[in-house]
């Protein structure tokens, strides 16, 4: 099973918007509406962002949002806020009870 | 609050055995799916291995089947996972993770195994 594909870095300026894509294969990201994403300060714990392509766990702003559209999910994290600054990691159910992660993409807020 | 603290972790020589706890409390362990996810020094995250409910299914990534097992103990609302024949790509922090809507919702602070190359 290989990692679903992110682009390495993604950047912003407070206030704008950033949009991070993840793309898989029809046998994982296209196949089922389980993917989640994942923030990650350095030195912490992943966090939980957006579960079922596009929902919200509570506590996480509205401001992250998810979507899919064929084999590429992607989340945008609107107004961007410095604390924002992270890796972020999608995840795709595979089929028989497997998961992968993407290969992680590092947000900068400029 | 849920809590998820790991345990076990250290310096295993290539060949070795090590055996990562992870004590669950704050919500009712014995009905949620578990599972390890690792992450490599400067890598990312990588899913290891879940186990049901009752710890009678459980699942693993290619490169750990026939040497890593998960298991739990609902009476001590603990996970475990047994390492074996370690290799230097096994070295990572370990976290263990409960499973909630195809997805990670609570996490531990993570866990390192370091295996010297």
């Amino acid at each position: 099973q290989s990692a679903l594909t992110q682009p390495p870095s993604a950047s912003g300026s407070p206030g704008q918007s950033v949009t991070i894509s993840c793309t898989g294969t029809s046998s994982d990201v296209g196949g089922y509406n389980y993917v989640s994403w994942f923030q990650q300060h350095p030195g912490k714990a992943p966090k939980l962002m957006i579960y079922e392509v596009s929902k919200r766990p509570l506590g996480v702003p509205a401001r992250f949002s998810g979507s899919k559209s064929g084999n590429t999910a992607s989340l945008t994290v609107s107004g961007l806020q410095a604390e924002d600054e992270a890796d972020y990691y999608c995840n795709s159910y595979a089929g028989s009870k497997h998961f992968v992660f993407g290969t992680g993409t590092k947000v900068t807020v400029l | 609050e849920v809590e998820l603290v790991e345990s076990g972790g250290g310096l295993v020589q290539p060949g070795g055995s090590l055996r990562l706890s992870c004590a669950a409390s704050g919500f009712t362990f014995s009905t949620s799916w578990m599972s390890w996810v690792r992450q490599a020094p400067g890598k990312g995250l990588e899913w290891v291995a879940s186990v049901n409910q009752d710890g009678s299914a459980k699942y693993y990534v290619d490169s750990v089947k026939g040497r890593f097992t998960i298991s739990r103990d609902n009476a001590k609302n603990s996970l475990y996972l047994q390492v074996n024949s370690l290799r230097a790509e096994d070295a990572a922090v370990y976290y263990c993770a409960r499973a909630a809507n195809w997805a990670w919702d609570y996490w531990g602070q993570g866990n390192l195994v370091t295996v010297p190359s």
